[in-house]
């Protein structure tokens, strides 16, 4: 039931961009995504309705495909503070759950 | 300051013992939610609650039991029944399926 994640992990250099992407089985309301640095608690970044909306959050923005369950996590002009493991989280229209994929390592270097 | 806390940080437990990881939110939230961490796996969910007095599955609620009796707390149980206990766990909350904020988690080690 876990939405798939793709890639597994993204090495960059700073300035490089980076489009993480989040696969779901199942009709979704809601998609959420999250940074988590190691050993501490995911951070939220934003959420997407289902509607097919593209939010944006300075130079991290996303995109939701309702028909096709799938959401991307666009990274652009990377920068240090970007590394982490990103994570994206989805509320099936059948239930309240938000449940969660596997995540994306991203490592960004000078 | 708003938000949610968990405690403790680390927690050694024995094998067959039962344990309570604890799980407080002043942010008046209605929903919370359990998840367990492994490397390479991403966060599963153990147990939610959208009320009080009210608490679904995840997916893998074997071997954990939780109670809801207060709006603002959420313990975890995990039993001896759980056969490999050892692992990251993060508790969370929301309002309704909005932005979830999570504690700082709990490491939990089988020694």
């Amino acid at each position: 039931q876990q939405p798939v994640q793709s890639p597994q992990a993204v090495i960059l250099r700073e300035g490089e961009d980076a489009v993480i992407n989040c696969s779901s089985s199942k009709a979704l309301y809601s998609v959420h995504w999250y940074r988590q640095k190691h050993g501490e608690a995911p951070v939220f970044l934003m959420i997407l309705l289902k509607g097919g909306e593209q939010k944006g959050h300075e130079k991290i923005s996303a995109s939701f495909n309702e028909k096709k369950q799938q959401s991307s996590l666009y990274l652009t002009a990377s920068q240090l503070s970007y590394s982490g493991t990103y994570f994206c989280g989805t509320v099936p229209t059948d239930t309240d759950k938000l449940i969660f994929g596997t995540g994306t390592r991203l490592q960004v270097f000078p | 300051d708003g938000g949610i806390t968990q405690s403790p940080k680390y927690l050694f437990r024995k094998e067959g013992q039962n344990v309570t990881l604890s799980c407080e939110q002043n942010l008046n939230h209605d929903a919370m939610y359990w998840y367990r961490q492994d490397p390479g796996q991403g966060l599963r969910l153990i147990y939610y609650s959208q009320i009080v007095n009210d608490f679904q599955k995840g997916d893998i609620a074997e071997g954990y039991s939780v109670s809801r009796e207060k709006k603002e707390s959420f313990p975890l149980t995990v039993t001896s029944a759980q056969k490999n206990p050892t692992a990251f766990y993060l508790c969370a909350s929301s309002m309704a399926v909005t932005e979830a904020f999570f504690g700082q988690g709990t490491r939990l080690t089988v020694v």
